[in-house]
């Protein structure tokens, strides 16, 4: 099973509500991301999970918070968002220490602030 | 912040002619990777071209790498338009937590 499963694929949501998004993987890989993506714009990195400890934050809004309850999920939990947070949010995942390796991704979840 | 750097950011070919899609890169690797996204989907993973290689070869693919240039090509084949997508160059930075970082793609459509 090389797939990274992401649910939901579509998401709307007013500024006052709590979301989440869900990412599950079963390659047995021990590092997950977090990618934020605009249109016409490439990915961009928001957190990096390593063995379930969060390693990398890029400077991204208390709004979003992660959360890696297990190997194989991966959670984004989402709190008076902002209409410019509207995005595509991609998860993926990859062998951990290693970087001669590809990453898997997800199909991603279409986001949309009211 | 962005490693990678695509030209041309948008590309419109015929079927059946090649295309190719440069990137340039601004610190050194150990390798480069070429991902395919189609339209609002997740990305997928094409090749990954070490820097020890000058050429590689998958099917209709040929990438190339001039790390005294810090640059790669990604050439497709005989397209078809399927091959309709947006194509990213990414590399990995960091050690020991590592980031999947990509330039800002190149947009090819192929019109049949």
């Amino acid at each position: 099973d090389t797939e990274v499963t992401q649910t939901p694929k579509h998401l709307v949501m007013g500024m006052t509500n709590k979301k989440s998004l869900k990412c599950e993987q079963h390659m047995g890989h021990r590092a997950m991301y977090w990618y934020k993506q605009k249109a016409k714009k490439p990915p961009e990195l928001m957190f990096v999970y390593s063995y379930e400890k969060l390693s990398i934050n890029e400077s991204v809004p208390s709004r979003f918070s992660p959360e890696c309850p297990n190997s194989s999920l991966l959670n984004l939990h989402l709190h008076a968002l902002q209409p410019e947070d509207s995005a595509l949010y991609l998860c993926a995942s990859s062998q951990e220490d290693r970087d001669d390796t590809e990453a898997f991704f997800g199909q991603g979840t279409r986001l949309t602030v009211v | 912040s962005q490693q990678g750097e695509e030209d041309p950011q948008a590309l419109s070919i015929q079927e059946g002619e090649n295309a190719t899609m440069n990137c340039s890169y601004k610190t050194s690797i150990n390798n480069l990777q070429w991902y395919r996204q189609n339209s609002g989907r997740g990305l997928v993973h094409l090749i990954l071209i070490r820097s020890n290689e000058r050429e590689k070869h998958s099917g209709r693919l040929r990438v190339t790498l001039d790390t005294s240039k810090k640059s790669s090509s990604l050439l497709i084949t005989a397209s078809r338009a399927a091959d309709t997508a947006s194509y990213f160059c990414a590399t990995w930075s960091g050690a020991g937590s590592y980031q999947l970082t990509f330039g800002k793609g190149t947009k090819l459509s192929v019109i049949p």
